[in-house]
C-alpha cells in the first residue's frame, strides 16, 4: 500500500534555530517528491520538488534531501523565522498516476521568539 | 508561477442551503482539477477529480449528490455543497496540475465553510 509518513508530528523551536523534518514513503514506483508549506487557513504552497535522480534541492532557507534507496526525504530549515510557523506536508507522486499524489499527514512547526 | 484562485475564501450558511465554491486556473488551462477536504490538524483528503467536459470522478465514500462538481471550462471548476449540514463544515481546497511536469500541482487558497 502506498503510504507517506512524516515525523515529528509537531515541533516547537526558537527563532533563529535550525530544524529538520522527516518524510518516509512506501510509494513504488516513484515519480517525484514535493514539500509544501501550508499556513493556517491557506492552501499549500510548493517549496521543493525532486525526482528520484535528485539528492538535494534548495529554495532559500529550505533544503530538501532525498534518498531513493531508503525512501526517505528530509526538509531542513535554516535560521528559522516566525513566519516559518506552518504545517509542512510531504507529497509523493506515484509514477503510474502523476496527478493522484499521496499526502503525508504533515508536521506542524511553531517558531517562537 | 501558475496560480489557482478559489472563491469565496470563507462562507457561512444556514443548514439546508447550498453553497458553491469556485476554483479557477488564472494563467493556464486545466482539463483536470482536484477537490480536497481538510479537517483541523489533518492532511488533505481527495474528494473528487473534476474533468472538463465530462463527469467528475468521486473517491470512495464521497456522496456524489451531496458534492456536485461541474467543470464548465478549461479554467473553471465548481464544487456545490447541496443541502449543507453542520457536519459539512470544513476547509475545502482545489488544485490543478500544470503543464510544467508530472506531479506539478498548484493549490487554491482554500475555502472555509461553516454551516450553522
Amino acid at each position: 500500500k502506498n503510504q507517506v509518513e512524516q515525523s515529528p508530528q509537531s515541533l516547537i523551536i526558537l527563532e533563529g534555530k535550525n530544524c529538520t523534518l522527516q518524510c518516509n514513503y512506501t510509494v513504488s514506483p516513484f515519480s517525484n517528491l514535493r514539500w509544501y508549506k501550508q499556513d493556517t487557513g491557506r492552501g499549500p504552497v510548493s517549496l521543493t520538488i525532486m525526482t528520484f535522480s535528485e539528492n538535494t534541492k534548495s529554495n532559500g532557507r529550505y533544503t530538501a534531501t532525498l534518498d531513493a534507496d531508503t525512501k526517505q526525504s528530509s526538509l531542513h530549515i535554516t535560521a528559522s523565522q516566525l513566519s516559518d510557523s506552518a504545517s509542512y506536508i510531504c507529497v509523493v507522486s506515484p509514477k503510474t498516476s502523476y496527478d493522484k499524489v499521496i499526502f503525508g499527514p504533515g508536521t506542524s512547526l511553531s517558531v517562537i521568539p | 508561477g501558475a496560480v489557482v484562485s478559489q472563491h469565496p475564501s470563507w462562507v457561512i450558511c444556514k443548514s439546508g442551503t447550498s453553497v458553491k465554491i469556485e476554483c479557477r486556473s488564472l494563467d493556464f488551462q486545466a482539463t483536470t482539477m482536484f477537490w480536497y477536504r481538510q479537517f483541523p490538524k489533518q492532511s488533505l483528503m481527495l474528494m473528487a477529480t473534476s474533468n472538463e467536459g465530462s463527469k467528475a470522478t468521486y473517491e470512495q465514500g464521497v456522496e456524489k449528490d451531496k458534492f456536485l462538481i461541474n467543470h464548465a471550462s478549461l479554467t473553471l471548476s465548481t464544487l456545490t455543497v447541496t443541502s449543507a449540514h453542520p457536519e459539512d463544515s470544513s476547509f475545502y481546497i482545489c488544485s490543478a496540475p500544470s503543464t510544467g511536469g508530472p506531479g506539478e500541482l498548484f493549490f487554491g487558497e482554500g475555502s472555509r465553510l461553516t454551516v450553522l
